[in-house]
């Protein structure tokens, strides 16, 4: 499978836990990026890098968040002292990021994260 | 501040029947639109997707239109099954001097019933 691929794809945790998920792209691509998603609602944007570099974070990403694509392959997103709000599912995507009006973004399956 | 709103937020059709799905846009400067559609649990799939020039676009049984003007966009499902029971996604891209930035409606929630 060459997709975009998440682990886990589930995760329980208790209140306080930090919890690390990982994406790993497409392989030629070299943009990434994390989303949120509560139920019933659109993706809502995080974090992107373009090859190693962290280009842009929102304001949603506060400082219990944290993500890094050291090697500009695989990315990690840890949550720190995790709270009930934290619970959703987290997508990531990528996507080759040339001139083409036609960029086109992959997602992977998705982690849902339970904050018991 | 760069939107997208969708409508109906959610739809309940008979297998079969045609449906048409709106979104409406306020974001500039405009580089494409592109319908998703996302099963329960998994990660959005990209349907079609339209520039500034496109005002039509079809995908088999899935038809988008794009009227750049009035900043509108519809996806229109024709004969519908089953397996067309999801959420489907509208999302815009912006891209001016090296920034981008894609804004996601909250989607359709579609239910075909037989």
């Amino acid at each position: 499978d060459t997709g975009v691929s998440q682990d886990p794809r589930h995760k329980i945790t208790k209140r306080g836990q930090n919890v690390t998920f990982r994406c790993d792209p497409i392989s030629e691509h070299n943009r990434l990026y994390w989303y949120r998603q509560t139920l019933g609602q659109g993706p809502e944007f995080l974090t992107y890098f373009q090859n190693e570099a962290q280009l842009e974070k929102s304001r949603l990403l506060s400082d219990r968040f944290s993500a890094e694509r050291p090697k500009g392959s695989f990315s990690t997103l840890e949550i720190q002292r995790t709270e009930q709000g934290d619970s959703a599912m987290y997508l990531c995507a990528s996507e080759w990021a040339g001139q083409s009006s036609y960029n086109e973004q992959f997602f992977g399956p998705g982690t849902r994260l339970t904050v018991l | 501040k760069n939107q997208v709103e969708q409508s109906p937020q959610s739809l309940i059709i008979l297998e079969g029947k045609n449906c048409t799905l709106q979104c409406n846009y306020t974001v500039s400067p405009f580089s494409n639109l592109r319908w998703y559609k996302q099963d329960t649990g998994r990660g959005p799939v990209s349907l079609t997707i339209m520039t500034f020039s496109e005002n039509t676009k079809s995908n088999g049984r899935y038809t988008a239109t794009l009227d750049a003007d009035t900043k509108q966009s519809s996806l229109h499902i024709t004969a519908s099954q089953l397996s067309d029971s999801a959420s489907y996604i509208c999302v815009v891209r912006s891209h001016s001097g090296g920034y981008q930035k894609v804004t996601f409606g909250t989607g359709t929630k579609l239910q075909v019933i037989p």
